[in-house]
């Protein structure tokens, strides 16, 4: 059973709609990242939240992170198909120091 | 150049046989990990290390190993392959100091193929 779960899996959408991706959990989590992943390469981090209800922007993307720190959220504006990769979710536990735990991924395809 | 480079990029090889892949890093960070991934089940920690003394076994260390041979080196092994540990690895990087929460920072990976 994955710690932190991602949903929805998979999800295809046309340019210039938008699209939410959920992270949820029933641990606290001292920070939350979130990271994109292209094929053939590592995953790279977009975002680091630490606080409860923080929201963070990155050009057309936004980044919240749950009251309660159990939970996050990536939404995408007028998506475009540079966006497209595999989205994961990771989070450090307070009694995990060092170690985080990653979703199991959303795999977003924008199309022209 | 590549702040985390991993070596190999691809690697076939037959059930029994022992596995070295190698990770190098020139971002100066002191923690080091290892994980892989597979299809719906995301990154799993098979080992970290967060100075060249230290080792830990992550969540799925079982027919694994692993050697720090310098701050900017760590190496993992598989003693003996066999399919189920047909996936992708990746290393990664993470610095403690100045109040980082904890960000990594991956190499291209390493698809591994045991027949």
């Amino acid at each position: 059973t994955q710690l932190l779960e991602q949903s929805p899996q998979f999800l295809s959408i046309q340019e210039g709609e938008n699209l939410t991706v959920y992270c949820n959990s029933s641990s606290v989590f001292s920070s939350l990242q979130w990271y994109r992943q292209e094929p053939g390469e590592g995953p790279v981090l977009l975002v680091t939240v630490v606080t409860g209800g923080e929201v963070k922007k990155l050009k057309r993307l936004t980044f919240q992170f749950g009251d309660a720190r159990k939970d996050s959220s990536l939404h995408i504006t007028a998506a475009q198909p540079g966006d497209t990769g595999l989205y994961l979710c990771a989070g450090e536990e307070n009694d995990s120091w060092g170690k985080l735990q990653f979703g199991a991924g959303t795999q977003v395809v924008v199309t022209p | 150049d590549a702040d985390v480079t991993q070596t190999p990029r691809n690697r076939i090889t037959k059930t029994g046989k022992r596995i070295m892949l190698e990770c190098s890093q020139t971002k100066g960070h002191d923690r080091m990990y290892w994980y892989r991934q597979d299809p719906g089940l995301g990154l799993r920690l098979i080992y970290y290390s967060f100075d060249v003394k230290d080792i830990n076994k992550g969540e799925i260390s079982d027919g694994y190993s692993v050697s720090r041979q310098a701050q900017a080196k760590f190496s993992l092994s598989l003693e003996s392959a066999i399919p189920n540990q047909t996936a992708l690895y990746f290393c990664a990087t993470s610095d403690s100091s100045g109040g980082a929460y904890n960000e990594q920072f991956f190499g291209p990976g390493t698809r591994l193929t045991v027949l």
